[in-house]
């Protein structure tokens, strides 16, 4: 049973358009969520992280959104580049447990 | 540079043949981990260490077996391979911390005929 679900399997935006991913997760005791991107070839980058008493998190054109009550995680991405294209995968873990569950990656396409 | 190496990169093998997929990590890191990657499933855990000596099962352990004898490597053992662990494989490692992120290896192509 999957306890992190990411439900759209591709998105497809254009160039300097916002791009928003999303993630849903079952388990209440997650405290800690991030951002993976992953270029075909290469093994899953860290983009962006959220511990669980926060709502929002911005690191350059990247913001993470959380919504506890709804047990949702976002991602946007402001402006989109041709070089964002790539699968994003969210993540989170349990505090104390080093454990870590993945979502299954949503495609992304940006075009010029 | 800070990296986790894995190697090999690409690996065909046949069924029962024993294999070894190494990973390296030289950022200290106390844990390491191994994931599979399957199409529609995400990344799955397979073992986990949190220290030397110190290895525990993650979600799909079936069929592997994993060793750290050392900090800084973490190598996934497949002792009869078998199709259904045709996958693609990351090794990854992180500080012992609340806050701290996985850090990734590029990855195993492994096809079993």
């Amino acid at each position: 049973d999957q306890q992190v679900k990411q439900n759209s399997p591709s998105l497809s935006v254009q160039e300097g358009r916002i791009s928003i991913l999303n993630c849903d997760y079952t388990n209440s005791m997650f405290d800690y969520f991030l951002w993976y991107k992953k270029y075909p070839a290469e093994g899953p980058t860290f983009l962006i992280s959220i511990s669980s008493i926060k709502d929002k998190n911005e690191d350059g054109r990247f913001t993470v959104f959380l919504n506890k009550s709804a047990k949702h995680l976002s991602l946007h991405i402001v402006p989109s580049q041709p070089g964002d294209s790539a699968v994003y995968f969210c993540a989170a873990r349990r505090y104390n447990f080093n454990k870590f569950y993945f979502g299954s990656g949503t495609k992304l396409n940006v075009k010029p | 540079e800070a990296q986790v190496t894995q190697n090999p990169r690409y690996l065909i093998t046949v069924t029962g043949k024993k294999l070894t997929v190494t990973c390296s990590q030289n950022m200290n890191h106390e844990y390491m981990s191994w994931y599979r990657q399957d199409p529609g499933l995400g990344l799955r855990q397979i073992y986990y260490s949190m220290n030397v000596e110190v290895t525990d099962k993650g979600d799909v352990p079936e069929g592997y077996k994993v060793s750290r004898k050392e900090k800084r490597n973490f190598p996934l053992i497949l002792e009869s391979p078998s199709p259904n662990q045709t996958s693609l494989y990351f090794c990854a490692s992180s500080l012992i911390d609340s806050q701290a992120p996985l850090h990734f290896g590029n990855g195993t192509r492994l096809t079993v005929t």
